[in-house]
Protein backbone atom coordinates (compact mmCIF):
# COMPACT_ATOMS: atom_id res chain seq x y z
CA UNK A 1 0.00 0.00 0.00
CA UNK A 2 1.49 3.46 -0.92
CA UNK A 3 2.32 5.55 1.65
CA UNK A 4 1.52 9.26 2.32
CA UNK A 5 2.50 11.38 -0.55
CA UNK A 6 3.36 15.25 -0.71
CA UNK A 7 4.09 17.58 -3.07
CA UNK A 8 6.69 19.68 -4.00
CA UNK A 9 9.46 17.89 -1.70
CA UNK A 10 11.16 21.50 -2.10
CA UNK A 11 9.77 25.14 -2.79
CA UNK A 12 11.81 28.10 -2.49
CA UNK A 13 9.43 31.19 -2.68
CA UNK A 14 10.26 34.93 -1.57
CA UNK A 15 8.23 37.37 0.56
CA UNK A 16 4.37 38.32 -0.59
CA UNK A 17 4.38 35.32 -2.79
CA UNK A 18 1.63 32.64 -2.60
CA UNK A 19 1.78 28.72 -2.44
CA UNK A 20 0.12 25.78 -2.59
CA UNK A 21 0.75 22.45 -0.93
CA UNK A 22 -0.24 18.63 -2.09
CA UNK A 23 -1.19 15.81 0.27
CA UNK A 24 -2.63 12.46 -0.61
CA UNK A 25 -3.37 10.05 1.96
CA UNK A 26 -3.12 6.37 2.29
CA UNK A 27 -5.64 4.64 0.32
CA UNK A 28 -8.77 4.47 2.11
CA UNK A 29 -7.62 7.24 4.92
CA UNK A 30 -10.49 9.86 5.32
CA UNK A 31 -8.57 12.02 8.21
CA UNK A 32 -5.77 14.43 7.10
CA UNK A 33 -3.55 17.00 9.39
CA UNK A 34 -1.34 19.16 8.64
CA UNK A 35 1.79 19.97 10.50
CA UNK A 36 4.54 22.98 10.72
CA UNK A 37 8.25 21.72 11.98
CA UNK A 38 10.53 24.39 12.53
CA UNK A 39 13.62 24.10 14.77
CA UNK A 40 12.60 26.47 17.14
CA UNK A 41 8.52 25.82 17.60
CA UNK A 42 9.08 22.02 17.23
CA UNK A 43 5.86 20.46 15.70
CA UNK A 44 2.63 23.00 15.32
CA UNK A 45 -0.79 21.66 14.93
CA UNK A 46 -2.08 23.54 11.82
CA UNK A 47 -4.90 22.00 10.21
CA UNK A 48 -7.40 18.92 10.99
CA UNK A 49 -9.69 17.45 7.98
CA UNK A 50 -12.00 14.58 7.85
CA UNK A 51 -14.66 13.90 5.19
CA UNK A 52 -14.24 17.12 3.65
CA UNK A 53 -14.51 18.73 6.61
CA UNK A 54 -12.35 20.86 8.87
CA UNK A 55 -12.98 19.42 11.76
CA UNK A 56 -9.51 21.46 14.25
CA UNK A 57 -8.01 24.38 12.98
CA UNK A 58 -4.26 25.33 15.07
CA UNK A 59 -3.54 29.19 15.84
CA UNK A 60 -1.97 30.08 12.97
CA UNK A 61 -3.37 33.87 11.17
CA UNK A 62 -5.74 33.59 8.29
CA UNK A 63 -3.36 33.33 5.74
CA UNK A 64 -2.79 29.74 6.04
CA UNK A 65 -6.12 27.93 4.70
CA UNK A 66 -6.49 24.44 3.50
CA UNK A 67 -9.35 22.09 2.41
CA UNK A 68 -9.44 18.17 1.39
CA UNK A 69 -11.47 17.10 -1.71
CA UNK A 70 -13.94 14.06 -2.17
CA UNK A 71 -10.67 11.53 -2.64
CA UNK A 72 -9.64 12.79 0.72
CA UNK A 73 -6.54 14.30 -1.14
CA UNK A 74 -5.98 17.41 0.83
CA UNK A 75 -3.98 20.99 -0.13
CA UNK A 76 -2.96 23.75 2.24
CA UNK A 77 -2.29 27.21 0.96
CA UNK A 78 -0.51 30.25 2.53
CA UNK A 79 -0.83 33.29 1.31
CA UNK A 80 1.64 36.67 1.13
CA UNK A 81 4.24 34.69 2.02
CA UNK A 82 6.65 36.03 5.52
CA UNK A 83 9.90 34.71 6.23
CA UNK A 84 8.86 33.24 9.71
CA UNK A 85 7.12 30.44 7.16
CA UNK A 86 10.21 28.99 5.97
CA UNK A 87 9.44 25.00 7.51
CA UNK A 88 8.51 21.66 7.06
CA UNK A 89 4.93 21.25 6.26
CA UNK A 90 3.94 17.71 7.56
CA UNK A 91 1.21 16.22 6.16
CA UNK A 92 -0.64 13.30 8.28
CA UNK A 93 -3.36 10.66 6.94
CA UNK A 94 -5.44 8.35 10.01
CA UNK A 95 -8.12 5.62 9.07
CA UNK A 96 -10.40 7.77 10.95
CA UNK A 97 -10.78 9.98 14.16
CA UNK A 98 -9.56 10.37 17.38
CA UNK A 99 -7.95 7.11 18.69
CA UNK A 100 -5.96 6.15 15.49
CA UNK A 101 -2.25 6.60 14.35
CA UNK A 102 -1.21 8.62 12.12
CA UNK A 103 1.20 8.47 9.24
CA UNK A 104 3.31 10.79 8.22
CA UNK A 105 4.46 12.09 4.41
CA UNK A 106 8.09 13.06 4.03
CA UNK A 107 7.15 16.61 4.16
CA UNK A 108 7.28 19.73 1.85
CA UNK A 109 10.66 21.55 2.51
CA UNK A 110 9.43 25.54 1.97
CA UNK A 111 11.92 28.36 2.01
CA UNK A 112 11.35 31.85 1.86
CA UNK A 113 13.94 34.30 0.61
CA UNK B 1 -6.72 23.14 27.50
CA UNK B 2 -4.07 19.81 26.91
CA UNK B 3 -0.75 19.84 26.49
CA UNK B 4 2.24 17.82 26.36
CA UNK B 5 5.82 18.26 27.67
CA UNK B 6 9.57 16.60 26.83
CA UNK B 7 11.65 17.98 29.78
CA UNK B 8 14.48 16.69 27.52
CA UNK B 9 16.07 18.20 24.90
CA UNK B 10 18.55 15.40 24.38
CA UNK B 11 19.42 12.18 25.97
CA UNK B 12 22.73 10.04 25.62
CA UNK B 13 22.88 6.42 26.02
CA UNK B 14 25.21 3.78 25.92
CA UNK B 15 25.02 1.20 22.87
CA UNK B 16 23.31 -1.67 25.10
CA UNK B 17 22.06 0.29 28.21
CA UNK B 18 18.29 0.77 28.66
CA UNK B 19 16.99 4.18 27.62
CA UNK B 20 14.17 6.40 28.65
CA UNK B 21 13.16 9.42 26.76
CA UNK B 22 10.50 11.26 29.37
CA UNK B 23 6.95 12.40 28.42
CA UNK B 24 4.21 13.95 30.88
CA UNK B 25 0.68 15.05 30.07
CA UNK B 26 -1.92 17.91 30.79
CA UNK B 27 -5.42 17.13 29.65
CA UNK B 28 -8.87 17.15 31.16
CA UNK B 29 -10.08 13.26 30.79
CA UNK B 30 -8.78 10.18 30.24
CA UNK B 31 -6.25 11.01 27.23
CA UNK B 32 -4.98 8.95 24.02
CA UNK B 33 -1.15 9.07 24.13
CA UNK B 34 1.61 8.87 21.60
CA UNK B 35 4.94 8.16 20.62
CA UNK B 36 6.47 9.02 17.32
CA UNK B 37 10.20 9.12 15.77
CA UNK B 38 11.55 10.87 12.72
CA UNK B 39 15.09 10.24 11.31
CA UNK B 40 17.05 12.63 9.67
CA UNK B 41 15.17 14.42 6.48
CA UNK B 42 12.52 12.01 7.20
CA UNK B 43 8.44 12.16 7.89
CA UNK B 44 7.72 10.89 11.61
CA UNK B 45 6.59 7.18 12.01
CA UNK B 46 4.63 5.79 14.84
CA UNK B 47 6.01 3.90 17.20
CA UNK B 48 2.84 3.01 20.05
CA UNK B 49 -0.04 4.22 21.34
CA UNK B 50 -2.20 3.80 24.75
CA UNK B 51 -5.84 3.97 24.55
CA UNK B 52 -7.34 2.15 27.10
CA UNK B 53 -6.38 -0.72 29.01
CA UNK B 54 -3.13 -2.17 29.93
CA UNK B 55 -0.59 0.46 30.94
CA UNK B 56 2.06 -1.17 29.56
CA UNK B 57 2.20 -0.69 25.78
CA UNK B 58 4.46 -2.28 23.21
CA UNK B 59 5.18 -1.06 20.33
CA UNK B 60 7.53 -1.01 17.04
CA UNK B 61 11.43 -1.76 17.26
CA UNK B 62 11.34 -3.50 20.80
CA UNK B 63 10.38 0.14 22.25
CA UNK B 64 7.38 0.32 25.00
CA UNK B 65 5.94 3.08 27.05
CA UNK B 66 3.68 3.20 30.42
CA UNK B 67 0.83 5.12 31.26
CA UNK B 68 0.88 6.23 34.93
CA UNK B 69 -2.09 8.28 35.37
CA UNK B 70 -1.15 9.00 39.09
CA UNK B 71 1.82 10.94 37.24
CA UNK B 72 0.66 12.30 34.13
CA UNK B 73 2.99 10.56 32.40
CA UNK B 74 3.62 8.21 29.54
CA UNK B 75 7.85 7.63 29.48
CA UNK B 76 9.30 6.13 26.61
CA UNK B 77 11.36 2.70 27.32
CA UNK B 78 13.58 0.19 25.91
CA UNK B 79 15.82 -2.25 27.29
CA UNK B 80 18.95 -1.92 24.93
CA UNK B 81 19.43 0.77 22.85
CA UNK B 82 20.78 0.46 19.45
CA UNK B 83 23.21 3.09 17.72
CA UNK B 84 20.33 3.20 15.07
CA UNK B 85 17.59 4.10 17.73
CA UNK B 86 19.00 7.62 17.02
CA UNK B 87 16.92 10.16 16.12
CA UNK B 88 14.21 12.73 17.25
CA UNK B 89 11.40 11.46 19.04
CA UNK B 90 8.07 13.48 19.87
CA UNK B 91 5.20 12.80 22.40
CA UNK B 92 2.11 13.49 21.76
CA UNK B 93 -1.74 13.90 23.17
CA UNK B 94 -5.05 13.98 22.53
CA UNK B 95 -8.41 15.00 24.61
CA UNK B 96 -11.09 12.57 22.70
CA UNK B 97 -13.51 14.71 25.37
CA UNK B 98 -12.69 17.85 24.13
CA UNK B 99 -14.95 19.10 21.54
CA UNK B 100 -11.97 20.60 19.89
CA UNK B 101 -10.06 17.57 19.90
CA UNK B 102 -6.50 17.93 18.35
CA UNK B 103 -3.57 16.07 18.77
CA UNK B 104 -0.75 17.71 20.10
CA UNK B 105 2.75 17.65 20.04
CA UNK B 106 5.34 17.99 22.70
CA UNK B 107 8.69 19.52 21.60
CA UNK B 108 10.76 16.24 20.57
CA UNK B 109 13.54 14.80 22.21
CA UNK B 110 16.88 13.81 20.62
CA UNK B 111 18.24 10.79 21.56
CA UNK B 112 21.71 9.64 20.65
CA UNK B 113 22.89 6.38 21.26
CA UNK B 114 27.19 6.04 21.74
CA UNK B 115 28.50 2.93 20.47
Amino acid sequence: KAGVTQTPRYLIKTRGQQVTLSCSPISGHRSVSWYQQTPGQGLQFLFEYFSETQRNKGNFPGRFSGRQFSNSRSEMNVSTLELGDSALYLCASSLGELAHEQFFGPGTRLTVL
Amino acid sequence: AQSVAQPEDQVNVAEGNPLTVKCTYSVSGNPYLFWYVQYPNRGLQFLLKYITGDNLVKGSYGFEAEFNKSQTSFHLKKPSALVSDSALYFCAVRDPYSSASKIIFGSGTRLSIRP
